[in-house]
């Protein structure tokens, strides 16, 4: 069975300050991974996906970038954070058509 | 364009009771799935069922049934007997297959059960 890590659980951060969120995989190969925001009360924005490594697709234009350095690593990166890039992040997998799989999530505050 | 609406901020229920948490959906591909999953205050979302827009009968898994109505563009979860620990958000999803793109969930914005003992 796949396992998704998360790598920080909290992080506080001052705006203007860069970011670094890392996501790997274990237990699938060649997955498709996919970052969504989750602001407070609400439900999840999809922010990018990948379907190989070094292929990255935007869903929303914004401060924050994605890279797949390798098959199973996933990392959500900014230069310069904004108090609106504050909220919980999650990463999936899923292959196929059916159901993704969450990681544990990062909770994102800027200060 | 896609979209998923879930109408009911919050519910309750008392223990041991069913409960229908409302889902509708606006697709205009022929080809889609449609997806519940449990957010607890720890913040994970578990997957809990699926139903595909091809499939004849309605999902089951355990305690949790999805009531798809494909004309009225509605996939309800009926959760039956609550337990306390069902307790948390629920979010419909639905999943739009593009080719060679991967699928991608939009989501709804998420109904809040509270379970009374």
């Amino acid at each position: 069975s796949q396992t998704i890590h998360q790598w920080p659980a909290t992080l506080v951060q001052p705006v203007g300050s860069p970011l670094s969120l890392e996501c790997t995989v274990e237990g699938t190969s060649n997955p498709n991974l996919y970052w969504y925001r989750q602001a407070a009360g609400r439900g999840l924005q999809l922010l990018f996906y990948s379907v190989g490594i070094g292929q990255i697709s935007s869903e929303v234009p914004q401060n924050l970038s994605a890279s797949r350095p390798q098959d199973r690593q996933f990392i959500l990166s900014s230069k310069k954070l904004l108090l609106s890039d504050s909220g919980f992040y999650l990463c999936a997998q899923g292959q196929g058509y059916y159901e993704q799989y969450f990681g544990p999530g990062t909770r994102l505050t800027v200060t | 364009a896609q979209k998923i609406t879930q109408t009911q901020p919050g519910m309750f229920v008392q223990e041991k009771e069913a409960v229908t948490l409302d889902c509708t959906y606006d697709t205009s591909d022929p080809s889609y799935g449609l997806f519940w999953y449990k957010q607890p205050s720890s913040g994970e979302m578990i997957f809990l069922i699926y139903q595909g827009s091809y499939d004849q009968q309605n999902a089951t898994e355990g305690r949790y049934s999805l009531n798809f109505q494909k004309a009225r563009k509605s996939a309800n979860l009926v959760i039956s007997a609550s337990q306390l620990g069902d307790s948390a958000m629920y979010f419909c999803a639905m999943r739009a297959w593009v080719y060679n793109q991967g699928g991608k969930l939009i989501f709804g914005q998420g109904t809040e059960l509270s379970v009374k003992p």
